[in-house]
């Protein structure tokens, strides 16, 4: 069975500043990784993927993301965060043999002026 | 951009009453899923649905729900018997592809059951 931990439930950031929202998994078998972003009254949306390959991985609205199989992590950065950016981030796994995206729990990232 | 649609957007409900979520997939995707989030707890995986079967399913994916295809464009979430903890925000996805492919989300539909 596949699970994922993302520790920090809330981030708070002053616009401008870098931010990292960990995340970590367990999984017995080779896993695919994504995050995604839910604006508030909104679904949700990729920001980034990774699949094989580079295991940095850039998305959308400036984020990254970096694989690390040793530390089973998959943690999200943004060097320059904006008020935009307040929503809530989500990181979940599919595994090869299932079609099933597995979430974890959230962080609500908040960027204050 | 082509995008998820569900409808509705809100639905309240009594206790043991039906409720027929609806959802729009993406014109040439393949792939179905609905998904559940309790308010405050963790986006949970329901079911699957490819060719016209479920392909998967969770545990919370008892007797009670069921999905269906009824046309080629629509696909549906019902609930026979609606109990207080089916009181959550529902999710449909699709996807053009397994595994790996992104399966892009819709709005959501936020079912409240007293």
């Amino acid at each position: 069975a596949q699970s994922v931990t993302q520790l920090d439930s809330q981030v708070p950031v002053f616009e401008e500043a870098p931010v990292e929202l960990r995340c970590n998994y367990s999984s017995s078998v080779s896993v695919y990784l994504f995050w995604y972003v839910q604006y508030p009254n909104q679904g949700l949306q990729l920001l980034l993927k990774y699949l094989s390959g580079s295991t940095l991985v850039k998305g959308i609205n400036g984020f990254e993301a970096e694989f690390n199989k040793s530390q089973t992590s998959f943690h999200l950065r943004k060097p320059s965060v904006h008020i935009s950016d307040t929503a809530e981030y989500f990181c979940a796994v599919v595994s090869y043999n299932t079609d099933k995206l597995i979430f974890g729990t959230g962080t609500r990232l908040q960027v204050f002026p | 951009e082509p995008e998820v649609t569900q409808t509705p957007s809100h639905q309240v409900t009594q206790m043991g009453q039906e409720v027929i979520l609806r959802c729009v997939p993406i014109s040439n995707h393949l792939y179905f899923y609905w998904y559940r989030q309790i308010l405050g707890q963790k986006v949970e995986f329901l079911v699957s649905f490819y060719n016209n079967e479920i392909s998967e399913k969770s545990e919370i994916f008892d007797d009670q729900f069921s999905v269906e295809r009824p046309d080629g464009s629509n696909f549906t979430l019902k609930i026979r018997s609606t109990k207080l903890e089916d009181s959550a925000m529902y999710f449909c996805a699709s996807s053009g592809g397994r595994r790996q492919e992104t399966q892009y989300f819709g709005p959501g539909t936020r079912l409240l059951v007293l």
